[in-house]
């Protein structure tokens, strides 16, 4: 079994719906991280969680909130999709100062 | 700003030649650097590390080089193989909330 899962994997909305991305780890890490990956812009933080009741804001937060409902979960929502979150988006998780490892990504597309 | 960047969008070598990846950064606050490997629809896969006490890592084929005077980190593959082909991103951390920040990526092909 994979120590991070994310469903869905493709999505496909329309303008203006609420999206959530959800992430499940096995690995027993603290911290838990969500990127997305744009063309040309390599990957960037969105959210991040250090502990359940630890949320902090990435690079490009706005118009995303997230989740941290156990230490194994962590779910990030759009309120409102646009068609520029289009992207690839991967959830990653990491113990104390370590190294973060990744999801197998979710493709949202926004019509 | 972009604090972690890879100038080189692609790159093509030759099976059995070196690879040599490249990564500048520019916050002297990181001390602690990633490479990672990216096939397509899969995410990116932990490749090696570095810390900012050392200026060489070494595991099997890939080594990781650190110059933190020109804040510069290379990634060395040798030999190259065909299954070496991916996208590798670098990144780094450091500093306050050691978050990670990651390069735009290098898509590298190994030409049988």
């Amino acid at each position: 079994d994979a120590d991070v899962t994310q469903t869905p994997r493709n999505r496909i909305t329309k303008t203006g719906k609420r999206i959530m991305l959800e992430c499940s780890q096995t690995k027993g890490h603290d911290r838990m991280y969500w990127y997305r990956q744009d063309p040309g812009l390599g990957l960037r933080l969105i959210y991040y969680s250090f502990d359940v009741k630890d949320i902090n804001k990435g690079e490009i937060s706005d118009g995303y909130s997230v989740s941290r409902q156990a230490q194994a979960k962590f779910s990030l929502s759009l309120e409102s999709a646009i068609p520029n979150q289009t992207a690839l988006y991967f959830c990653a998780t990491s113990d104390s100062g370590g190294t973060p490892y990744f999801g197998p990504g979710t493709r949202l597309t926004v019509t | 700003d972009q604090q972690v960047k890879q100038n080189s969008p692609s790159l093509s070598v030759q099976e059995g030649r070196i690879s040599i990846l490249n990564c500048d950064y520019t916050n002297s606050m990181f001390d602690y650097f990633l490479w990672y490997k990216k096939y397509p629809a899969e995410g990116p896969t932990f490749l090696i590390s570095i810390s900012s006490i050392k200026d060489k890592n070494e595991d099997g084929r890939f080594t990781v080089f650190l110059n933190k005077s020109a804040k510069h980190l290379s990634l060395h593959i040798v030999p190259s193989q065909p299954g070496d082909s991916a996208v590798y991103f670098c990144a780094a951390s450091g500093g306050a909330g050691n978050q990670f920040y990651f390069g735009t990526g290098t898509s590298l092909t190994v030409i049988p």
